[in-house]
């Protein structure tokens, strides 16, 4: 059964901190990663993939370790706005079907003043 | 910025009625896709579909579920006869590939009460 197991938090941070969170995923055929965030009763949105040599966008540093079967997203210099439910989301890719990604609950970060 | 478009945005229904879910996916995406969200749970795959059939589908998605690319830009999601465990956000995505470079967008949903 695929499972991607997330923190739900809530990670109460103070603004300018820097947060990092965790997700585990048990398919081991896993092949694309990807980090998305959801804010309340809104659709995820895709914030970066994760590539296996580990990539950055600005302030959010996404990596991975396939032998250990987890993803991490750090957040540097945290602003309000960051404050929202982040989404560790793995796919399959069985090879030209078009895989349903399997997504974590969340983890839940609250930015403070 | 293209968009997925869904309607409505908010259905509510009683349980044993038929509803049809619409979205509008991007217009030059090839891979479309169903999910739900039970309130407070995560994120459910329900449906894949390409090339006019169901690629994917998981074990939610079961014979009181169909889906449907009636033209060009539309793509519907029926439950035939809704249960009160229906009651969740609907999110349609698209894609322009099944790739890992080809992230999903997601529409900005539809809440189905069932009463």
């Amino acid at each position: 059964r695929k499972e991607v197991e997330q923190d739900p938090g809530p990670f109460n941070v103070p603004e300018g901190a820097t947060v990092a969170f965790n997700c585990t995923y048990s398919n081991s055929a896993s092949q694309s990663f990807f980090w998305y965030r959801q804010d309340c009763r809104k659709e995820p949105k895709l914030l970066m993939s994760v590539y296996s040599s580990g990539n950055e966008d600005g302030r959010f540093t996404a990596q991975l370790n396939r032998a250990s079967q987890y993803i991490s997203l750090l957040i540097r210099d945290s602003k309000l706005s960051d404050s929202a439910t982040y989404l560790c989301v793995v796919k399959a890719d069985s090879g030209g079907g078009a895989d349903g990604l399997t997504f974590g609950k969340g983890t839940h970060l609250i930015i403070q003043p | 910025e293209p968009e997925v478009t869904q309607t409505p945005s908010h259905q509510v229904t009683q349980m044993g009625q038929e509803v049809i879910l619409r979205c509008v996916p991007i217009s030059n995406h090839l891979y479309f896709y169903w999910y739900r969200q039970i309130l407070g749970q995560k994120v459910e795959f329900l449906v894949s579909f390409y090339n006019n059939e169901i690629s994917e589908k998981s074990e939610i998605f079961d014979d009181q579920f169909s889906v449907e690319r009636p033209d060009g830009s539309n793509f519907t999601l029926k439950i035939r006869s809704t249960k009160l465990e229906d009651s969740a956000m609907y999110f349609c995505a698209s894609s322009v590939g099944s790739s890992y470079n080809s992230p999903l967008h997601f529409g900005n949903g539809t809440r189905l009460t069932v009463t």
